[in-house]
């Protein structure tokens, strides 16, 4: 079974860093484009950027270019989505999902990431 | 850039057809493929390349695309189909539509 399971919920300052991270399984995961989408409490699905595990190749959205780092380590079958100045306004649910190739859909969608930044 | 608009709700009696659409420029001669989120969950993918139902998904779902609007129906509607849909393309990046609400009466 395709699988991408996601760390858990975190609760932190604002200014402080963070990296969370997706884990595939059942897959080639060097093989697989994996994107990461921002849900904001109440909003729609915001595209952040995806990362080719296989040789780490990143693409970001114009919106979030500079504000995170798509990162992945191909030996463990895991990718990541880090700040390092956390926002009160990056409180959001955060997905990571497998991109299937030429059709450019995501599926599976990992369980999500609550990312709570509060003083 | 390119947009997708959706409408923000949509509502649909027991057992009647429901249809949310994705409105974008010349959208039919993109791919266009559809998710659904009931509250608390990540977001599952019912229909890929317009028409196509993934494995597990019931037949009551279907799409189509043509023109500057492809669509999402829902037969036969069910209690469980209550959730938020989005729709979604590629333009040299991930599209998202804005989402629609249904709800079933």
């Amino acid at each position: 079974e395709v699988q991408l399971v996601q760390s858990g919920a975190e609760v932190k300052k604002p200014g402080e860093s963070l990296k969370i991270s997706c884990k595939g399984s059942g897959y080639s995961f060097t093989s697989y484009w994996i994107g990461w989408v921002r849900q904001m409490p109440g909003k729609g699905l915001e595209w952040m950027g995806i990362i080719y595990p296989g040789d780490s190749d990143t693409r970001y959205s114009p919106s979030f270019q500079g504000q995170v780092t798509i990162s992945a380590d191909k030996s463990i079958s895991t990718a990541y989505l880090q700040w390092s100045s956390l926002k009160a306004s990056d409180t959001a649910m955060y997905y990571c999902a497998r991109l299937i190739p030429l059709l450019y859909y995501y599926d599976p969608w990992g369980q999500g990431t609550l990312v709570t930044v509060s003083s | 850039s390119y947009e997708l608009t959706q409408p923000l709700s949509v509502s649909v009696a027991l057992g009647q057809t429901a249809r949310i659409t994705c409105g974008g420029n010349n959208i039919g001669s993109k791919n266009v493929h559809w998710y659904q989120q009931k509250p608390g969950q990540a977001p599952v993918l019912v229909i890929y390349r317009d028409s196509n139902r993934p494995s597990g998904i019931p037949e009551r779902f279907s799409g189509s695309n043509s023109g500057n609007t492809a669509t999402l129906t829902i037969s036969r509607a069910q209690a469980g189909d209550e959730a938020d849909y989005y729709c979604q393309v590629w333009d040299s990046s991930t599209l998202f539509g804005g989402g629609t609400k249904l709800t079933v009466l």
